[in-house]
C-alpha cells in the first residue's frame, strides 16, 4: 500500500508563475520529511528537510510546510524558472535512529514552459 | 566534492544472466543503499549496508544480493536476472538516517533486461 502520496501527478506552469505540490502520507511514526528535487536522467538533490509539527522551511525560491497532525506537507516554488522543470519527490523517514527508513512518494513532475 | 559514482549508466542484460551495478562514494559516510525506480512508484530499498563487510536486506530483496568489501564501494548482483527487473537503480550514502543526515544520490544506472 501507498504511504506517500503525491499530487498532482504532473504540472505544467510558464515561467515566472508560481506552483504548489501536494504529499499526503500515513507513514507512522513519522520522525521527519525531505522534499527531493530529480533533473531527467539524474540523482536526487535534496531541498529541505522539515522535522517538527508545523515546522516551515525557507530555500530560496523553494519554501516547504509541514503539518504533522494531518500528516501533509506542501513545497511552494515562487517565480519558477525553466530550470525548475524536474521531479519533485516527497519522502518521509519514518525514525531517527539507525534503523529508520526512508519512504518515497512516486513525485510530480514539473514542467515550466517559456 | 563528494559524490557518489554509478557504473555503469546504462545496461542491457539477457534474462537468466548475472548483472553487477557498482557504486563508489567518496562522502565518506558510513551507509550506502541501493533502491530501484519503476515509472509511476516511489524508490524501494533492495539492500543497506552501515559498515563494510556487511549487508543488510531492505523492503524487496529477493533476486538481489550485495556487496560491501570496503566503506567506499556497494555492488548489487543481480545473479539470474529476469524481465521484472528491469527498472532505474540508485546507489545512496548517508552519515546517518536521523532528521540531520546527509543524503546523496548516484545519477543511476538503467537497467533492461530482454
Amino acid at each position: 500500500k501507498t504511504q506517500v502520496e503525491q499530487s498532482p501527478q504532473s504540472l505544467v506552469v510558464r515561467q515566472g508563475e508560481n506552483c504548489v505540490l501536494q504529499c499526503n502520507y500515513s507513514v507512522t511514526p513519522d520522525n521527519h520529511l525531505r522534499w527531493f528535487k530529480q533533473d531527467t536522467g539524474k540523482g536526487l538533490v535534496s531541498l529541505t528537510v522539515l522535522v517538527h509539527e508545523n515546522d516551515k522551511t525557507s530555500n530560496g525560491r523553494y519554501s516547504a510546510t509541514l503539518d504533522k497532525d494531518a500528516k501533509h506537507s506542501t513545497l511552494h516554488i515562487t517565480a519558477t524558472l525553466l530550470d525548475d522543470t524536474a521531479t519533485y519527490i516527497c519522502v518521509v523517514g519514518d525514525r531517527g535512529s539507525a534503523l529508520g527508513r526512508l519512504h518515497f512518494g512516486a513525485g510530480t513532475q514539473l514542467i515550466v514552459i517559456p | 566534492e563528494a559524490a557518489v559514482t554509478q557504473s555503469p549508466r546504462s545496461k542491457v542484460a539477457v534474462t537468466g544472466g548475472k548483472v553487477t551495478l557498482s557504486c563508489h562514494q567518496t562522502n565518506n559516510h558510513d551507509y550506502m543503499y541501493w533502491y530501484r525506480q519503476d515509472t509511476g512508484h516511489g524508490l524501494r530499498l533492495i539492500h543497506y549496508s552501515y559498515v563494510a563487510d556487511s549487508t543488510e536486506k531492505g523492503d524487496i530483496p529477493d533476486g538481489y544480493k550485495a556487496s560491501r568489501p570496503s566503506q567506499e564501494n556497494f555492488s548489487l548482483i543481480l545473479e539470474l536476472a529476469s524481465l521484472s527487473q528491469t527498472a532505474v537503480y540508485f546507489c545512496a550514502s548517508s552519515d546517518a538516517t536521523g532528521t540531520n543526515s546527509d543524503y546523496t544520490f548516484g545519477s543511476g544506472t538503467r537497467l533492461l533486461v530482454i
